[in-house]
């Protein structure tokens, strides 16, 4: 069975600037987590989606939005964009809420 | 609140050896404590997970035992390899939470 899958791998914006990334979860898997690393940290949390509706939110400010689509894969949205957005976003799914989540490879931001 | 604490890195072990890497963690009730790997320009995969006082998680070589009464799940493999090179990571999720907490990661090196 394929694994969390996300788009683009890498991407390279400027400050300002506004950025989409795409996540894909493991087939069967409705809830889908975003996490945010930073370089020589741990992952921290910024959302978690389940069956369309957010049911968490870690502490980002609101330049971070994200949504659900009914196929079960998502969107993260940063806009204006800072240079301390620079990192590894990790998308995670699981079946439901509170079971065991599965990281994908992540997508490498840098801000200019 | 929620956190984790893990031995500071990096850790450097000839292959062969015996590897432990400390990790203790506080949170209100019982929570579900975990260890994932990130090896170099990848994601997270989940290693082991333990759900309970007194289990024990393992996979591949790896074992780690949740120990409520001192608030610890150490990491510990009797023989590594060049091939464990990686980052790992300890981490908590309780029960009508939705996110994973993370400590800051431990890197291990092992040298031939």
């Amino acid at each position: 069975d394929a694994g969390v899958t996300q788009s683009p791998t890498h991407l390279i914006k400027t400050r300002g600037q506004q950025v989409t990334l795409r996540c894909s979860p493991i087939s069967g898997h409705k809830s889908v987590s975003w996490y945010q690393q930073v370089l020589g940290q741990g992952p921290q949390f910024i959302f978690q989606y389940y069956e369309k509706e957010e049911r968490g939110r870690g502490n980002f400010p609101d330049r971070f939005s994200a949504r659900q689509f009914p196929n079960y894969s998502s969107e993260l949205n940063v806009n204006a964009l800072l240079l301390g957005d620079s990192a590894l976003y990790l998308c995670a799914s699981s079946p439901r809420t509170e079971d065991t989540q599965y990281f994908g490879p992540g997508t490498r931001l840098t801000v200019l | 609140g929620d956190s984790v604490t893990q031995m500071e890195g990096p850790v450097t072990l000839s292959e062969e050896a015996f590897l432990t890497i400390n990790c203790t963690y506080t949170a209100t009730g019982y929570p579900s404590l975990f260890w994932y790997v990130q090896y170099p320009g990848e994601g997270l995969q989940l290693l082991l997970k333990a759900t309970k006082a007194d289990d024990k998680g393992s996979n591949k070589g790896f074992e780690a035992t949740y120990r409520k009464e001192t608030t610890s799940f150490h990491l510990e493999k009797g023989s590594v390899q060049v091939s464990d090179s990686a980052v790992y990571f300890c981490a908590l999720s309780r029960r009508g939470y939705q996110k994973v907490t993370f400590g800051t990661g431990t890197k291990l090196q092992v040298i031939p």
